[in-house]
């Protein structure tokens, strides 16, 4: 167990909608990233958050959204969805910079 | 440019045997981090292993060893005695500092340990 909680485990939903993936950090861990995994583009970085604040951004389209509150749980939003969004989403945390990131389970998201 | 690449896709083992995995990196950034990650087939993402782009010593956890070769820009994982419970997909990713700790990660590695 990772210590880091991603909800819900699976998603399924139809083209043009929008969904919430959840996540939790580790206890003590103040930055989250956010990972795609698909079969074509592989693992790819997102966004991260360090304590509540954007910190870094990666390949991330401008249907998707993030935010980290303040009880440092994140939320990744995906909207006017697609098919090639069908993807697992990973959710990770650091204690800092260029300390191992440790994920969640994912939650796998696929679009009919 | 910043890349991982791990040439390749499969590997078998033995049971009990060790197996290298191959990993080098891209970089031009001074200080980075290297790491391993396993993916079973239930799909979670297992850290394994981490090496500093200046520690002096080779990582080892355990079972896995990490073959760290700064000039040569590799960073191969070395898993000793393998067990059924390897097989699995190995990622190698590397954090440049300049890059606030995000993962580059390369296409992984099929393992599969044969009894």
């Amino acid at each position: 167990d990772s210590g880091v909680t991603q909800t819900p485990k699976h998603l399924i939903t139809a083209t043009g909608q929008r969904v919430t993936l959840r996540c939790s950090p580790r206890s003590g861990d103040l930055s989250v990233y956010w990972y795609q995994q698909s079969l074509d583009q592989g693992l790819q970085f997102l966004i991260q958050y360090y304590n509540g604040e954007e910190r870094a951004k990666g390949n991330i389209l401008e249907r998707f959204s993030a935010q980290q509150f303040p009880d440092l749980h994140s939320e990744l939003n995906l909207s006017s969805l697609e098919l090639g969004d069908s993807a697992l989403y990973f959710c990770a945390s650091s204690v800092g910079d260029l300390q191992p990131q440790h994920f969640g389970d994912g939650t796998r998201l696929s679009i009919l | 440019a910043q890349k991982i690449t791990q040439t390749q896709p499969g590997m078998f083992v033995q049971e009990k045997e060790a197996v290298t995995l191959d990993c080098t990196y891209d970089t031009s950034d001074p200080s980075y981090g290297l790491f391993w990650y396993k993916q079973p087939s239930s799909g979670e993402m297992i850290f394994l292993i981490y090496q500093g782009s200046y520690d002096q010593q080779n990582a080892t956890e355990g079972r896995y060893s990490l073959n760290f070769q700064k000039a040569r820009k590799s960073a191969n994982l070395v898993i000793s005695a393998s067990q059924l419970g390897d097989s699995a997909m190995y990622f190698c990713a590397m954090s440049p500092r300049g890059g606030y700790n995000k993962l580059i990660f390369g296409a992984g590695t099929r393992l599969a340990v044969h009894p």
